[in-house]
């Protein structure tokens, strides 16, 4: 068991630009959850999957925004046009959806930390 | 989503215990309380949840009121690296508002002196 991991760690990018994060979980976890947290606030919900199937999205992610889960193994996700306001650390969480969500234990990644000039 | 209220931050002394208390008046009555903590510069880690009696692990105890409108995580002998961000979170059962996502507030800063 390696963890949550995401890549980049840091990615710094100019204001319009495309970026895009991968998130690898924990093998075997078929629930994968994307967070946003900027500085001095608890991480905020973007949208989560249950194997390849998107089932919710926040209000938060705009247009530009976009997560995919092929295969229900790694996640991506892509922000087009970047603007300086979604600078922050994206949170990338897996859990072994068996119990419900009750009894769910999230694993986060370390995040990637996206900086638009 | 039932609403979970925290200190902003709360301080320490090493190996003194920690009460980190947590009020969420709205609990539902299928509702678990979860507590996940934030060291600086790393993602959010799981930390303990209960629903009625209080709980126990490695990490952490958590004290659960009769009548579920409180609840307080402990910390038997806080160390260093407990220095964390630790967030109490309400987590429903399938079919209620909560199912699906973790909601975080803006949690208590625990720093702890050496």
């Amino acid at each position: 068991d390696t963890g949550v991991s995401q890549d980049p760690r840091h990615k710094i990018t100019k204001r319009g630009q495309n970026v895009t994060f991968r998130c690898d979980p924990i093998s075997e976890h078929n629930r994968l959850y994307w967070y946003r947290q900027t500085l001095g606030q608890g991480p905020e919900f973007l949208t989560y999957f249950q194997n390849e199937a998107q089932l919710e999205k926040s209000r938060l992610l705009s247009d530009r925004f976009s997560a995919e889960r092929p295969k229900g193994s790694f996640s991506t996700l892509e922000i087009q046009r970047t603007e300086q306001g979604d600078s922050a650390m994206y949170l990338c969480a897996s859990s072994p959806w068996t119990t419900g969500a009750a009894n769910e234990k999230l694993f986060f990644g370390s995040g990637t930390q996206l900086s638009v000039l | 989503d039932a609403k979970t209220t925290q200190p902003n931050s709360m301080e320490s002394n090493e190996e003194e215990p920690v009460h980190l208390p947590c009020n969420h008046s709205t609990i539902s009555g299928t509702d678990y309380i979860h507590w996940y903590r934030q060291l600086p510069s790393q993602g959010p880690e799981y930390v303990i949840h209960g629903l009625t009696s209080n709980v126990n692990n490695r990490m952490a105890s958590l004290a659960i009121a009769e009548d579920r409108k409180s609840s307080t995580l402990i910390l038997h002998r806080a160390t260093l690296r407990d220095a964390a961000v630790y967030y109490c979170i309400l987590r429903g059962n399938a079919g209620g508002t909560s199912y699906g996502k973790l909601t975080f507030g803006q949690g208590t800063i625990l720093t702890v002196h050496p």
